[in-house]
């Protein structure tokens, strides 16, 4: 079976430091990878996926097959991005989620 | 907008009732889904249906069932509600194939007492 770990529970840092969400799958294919965010008091919702290969408020994901992980990163942390984050994993037809990072970014 | 909807934002009730919690999509999406989220376990698979009248357990089944007997509407069944069933419940819907990702409700927060 597929697995994902976010091996980081909460993950704390100044506004305008740069952050960066860890996310390691478990898949010998090629699986499809997605990041999700939940803002608090908000419905989750996705933020990007790894084919897309685009960036979503700022932040970008990576997958690198090699280390088996999808990273998600962003050079300057705003207030605004504190909010939980689950990275997801598609071997089938449906997605197998991570624990969640909640992110907090300080002033 | 794409939605989908949870009938209740919070529920709270006795140990042993019969608990239903409802969920309809508007976006005809073949796939339905049920998670619970905790703390520090993240979004557990109760239960998903790739169409009417189709279910397959998840991750975690046992204490619940589903029903599908509409395209639209996937309802998440606590036979005998437990303490340790209090959670946050999601529901997910999505296209065939996962290419699109999961769109999903805004939750039902359910209490056992």
């Amino acid at each position: 079976a597929q697995r994902v770990t976010q091996p980081e529970k909460l993950l704390s840092v100044f506004k305008g430091a740069p952050v960066e969400l860890k996310c390691n799958y478990s898949y010998s294919g090629s699986p499809e990878l997605f990041w999700y965010v939940q803002y608090s008091r908000q419905r989750l919702q996705l933020l990007l996926r790894h084919i897309s290969r685009e960036s979503i408020k700022g932040f970008t994901a990576d997958l690198n097959k090699g280390e088996t992980s999808f990273h998600l990163k962003k050079p300057f942390a705003q207030e605004e991005d504190s909010a939980m984050y689950y990275c997801a994993s598609n071997a089938g037809n449906m997605l197998t989620f991570g624990g969640g990072t909640r992110l907090m970014v300080k002033p | 907008d794409v939605k989908v909807t949870q009938s209740s934002r919070y529920l709270v009730k006795r140990t042993g009732e019969k608990v239903f919690l409802e969920c309809v999509q508007d976006m005809d999406h073949e796939n339905m889904f049920w998670y619970r989220q905790d703390p520090g376990l993240g979004l557990r698979l109760i239960y998903f249906s790739y169409d009417v009248k189709m279910k397959e357990k998840g991750d975690i089944p046992e204490g619940y069932s589903v029903s599908r007997e509409k395209k639209e509407r996937f309802s998440l069944i606590l036979e005998s509600a437990s303490t340790n069933q209090t959670s946050m419940y999601l529901c997910a819907s999505s296209l065939a194939g996962t290419r699109t990702g999961y769109t999903f409700g805004s939750g039902t927060r359910l209490t056992v007492v």
